[in-house]
């Protein structure tokens, strides 16, 4: 069955420091992924995407995402976090027209 | 260029009561979604619309669960004698073309429904 799972449910980190958070995907073939990021009382904006190619996607924001399919991984990454990057971070899986959401990642930033 | 909008952005009802969410896609989107985020389920897909026709609709939780959508725009998803269990935020998304799996969904902020 496809799915996508996220470990992580909380993570802190301090402004200014790197951050990665972890996606593992199920799936057959070749996926497609996404990150998207929820802030309270917002929509889910697109931070990237992967179809295809290269394996390491930059995104808005100073997001960059690196695609492992010998790890069914596909880990969002910034070098270092902004006050403003507080928020809920989902992976999402495409395997047809509807969306599969991880469970999403709540990210907090210590000042 | 506009964004997907939805409205109300808050709803306040009663068990029992009926109500109706709405959703504006981008204009020219083709396909239009509606997906539900709860605490204990987080996001589900609800139903998915390919013009005015939903060949999905395998996520609506019950019958009380009913969607439409009118010339290829605007979308209303229909709740009948709301239950608490239906408390959540209410998202709608839209995507360009066919619906296939490549496309980006553009989410709207969401319909926060609280049912008392």
């Amino acid at each position: 069955a496809q799915s996508v799972t996220q470990p992580d449910i909380h993570i802190t980190v301090s402004e200014g420091a790197s951050l990665e958070l972890r996606c593992n995907y199920s799936y057959g073939a070749t996926p497609y992924l996404f990150w998207y990021v929820q802030s309270p009382g917002q929509g889910l904006q697109l931070l990237l995407k992967y179809f295809s190619g290269d394996t390491l996607v930059q995104g808005i924001k100073g997001f960059e995402a690196e695609f492992k399919r010998s790890q069914s991984s596909f880990n969002l990454r910034k070098p270092s976090v902004h006050w403003s990057d507080a928020a809920e971070y989902f992976c999402v899986f495409s395997g047809t027209y509807k969306y599969i959401f991880g469970t999403g990642t709540r990210l907090k930033v210590l000042a | 260029g506009a964004g997907v909008s939805q409205s109300p952005s808050n709803k306040v009802t009663e068990k029992g009561k009926d109500v109706e969410l709405r959703c504006d896609p981008i204009s020219g989107h083709t396909a239009l979604y509606w997906y539900r985020q709860s605490l204990g389920q987080g996001l589900e897909f609800l139903i998915y619309f390919q013009g005015n026709s939903a060949p999905d609709k395998s996520g609506l939780p019950s019958d009380r669960f009913s969607a439409e959508r009118t010339g290829g725009s605007v979308s209303t998803l229909t709740i009948q004698r709301t239950q608490q269990e239906d408390s959540a935020v209410y998202l709608c998304a839209s995507s360009l073309s066919s619906g296939g799996y490549t496309d980006t969904q553009y989410f709207g902020p969401g319909t926060r429904l609280t049912v008392l």
